[in-house]
């Protein structure tokens, strides 16, 4: 069974830039999460997916960062404009929804800002 | 709101010992806990999940135990290898949420 894939894996880009990031669920999970690591932290969500439907955005700063999830299978997120504080590895995670845990991650992209 | 502590933020033991790792939270209205492995420039690899009604989880050399009213969760790795060095992470379920700890660091020194 193929993983939680994502691109790019590295990203730099100076503040102000845009960028968007890729993520590919496992086949069938209908739960689909991005998570924002910043270095020596725990992963913090950013938005919850069920479907192509939102279930949990209230920790995204929605000035700057949007995602979606067309048709219920891959998502993208994009930063626009980009600060220095958002440095940090954004995570995917999918989920099956018989599942108890949070599910399976994704090797995540680590974005610089310069 | 759900706070997650993990202590200690890193940790370094010659290899062969037997170690703990401590996972504290604030709310015990919990569904679950999951312990995760982080290897570095990669994702999380679940470990172990203990549901809120168990008490402890076991995978080989691993052993995660769960005291609910106390807010606690640790983590016991036995004869531990060089291949166990990576941030290992918690996290628990409140409400429709995971939230997770800040990690330990673990060096297993050969």
């Amino acid at each position: 069974e193929a993983g939680v894939a994502q691109s790019p894996r590295y990203k730099i880009i100076e503040k102000r830039q845009s960028v968007a990031f890729w993520c590919n669920p496992i086949s069938g999970h209908a739960t689909l999460y991005w998570y924002q690591q910043i270095l020596g932290q725990g992963p913090k969500l950013l938005i919850q997916f069920q479907n192509n439907g939102v279930v949990d955005d209230s920790q995204l700063p929605k000035d700057r960062f949007s995602a979606e999830r067309l048709k219920g299978v891959d998502s993208t997120l994009k930063i626009q404009p980009a600060k220095l504080e958002d440095s940090a590895v954004y995570l995917c995670a999918s989920r099956d929804l018989g599942l108890a845990g949070v599910g399976f991650f994704g090797p995540g992209t680590r974005l610089t800002v310069l | 709101k759900q706070e997650v502590t993990q202590i200690p933020a890193a940790l370094s033991v010659p290899e062969g010992e037997n170690l703990v790792l401590n996972c504290s939270f604030t709310d015990s209205a919990i569904y679950n806990l999951q312990w995760f492995r982080q290897d570095p420039g990669k994702g999380l690899t679940s470990l172990l999940l203990i549901q809120s009604s168990q008490r402890e989880q076991t995978s080989g050399r691993l052993n995660a135990s769960l005291d609910k009213s106390s807010g606690r969760s640790t983590l016991y790795i036995a004869a531990s290898q060089p291949g166990d060095s990576a941030t290992y992470l918690c996290a628990v379920k409140s409400g429709n949420q995971f939230y997770f700890g800040t990690g330990t660091s673990l060096t297993v020194i050969p």
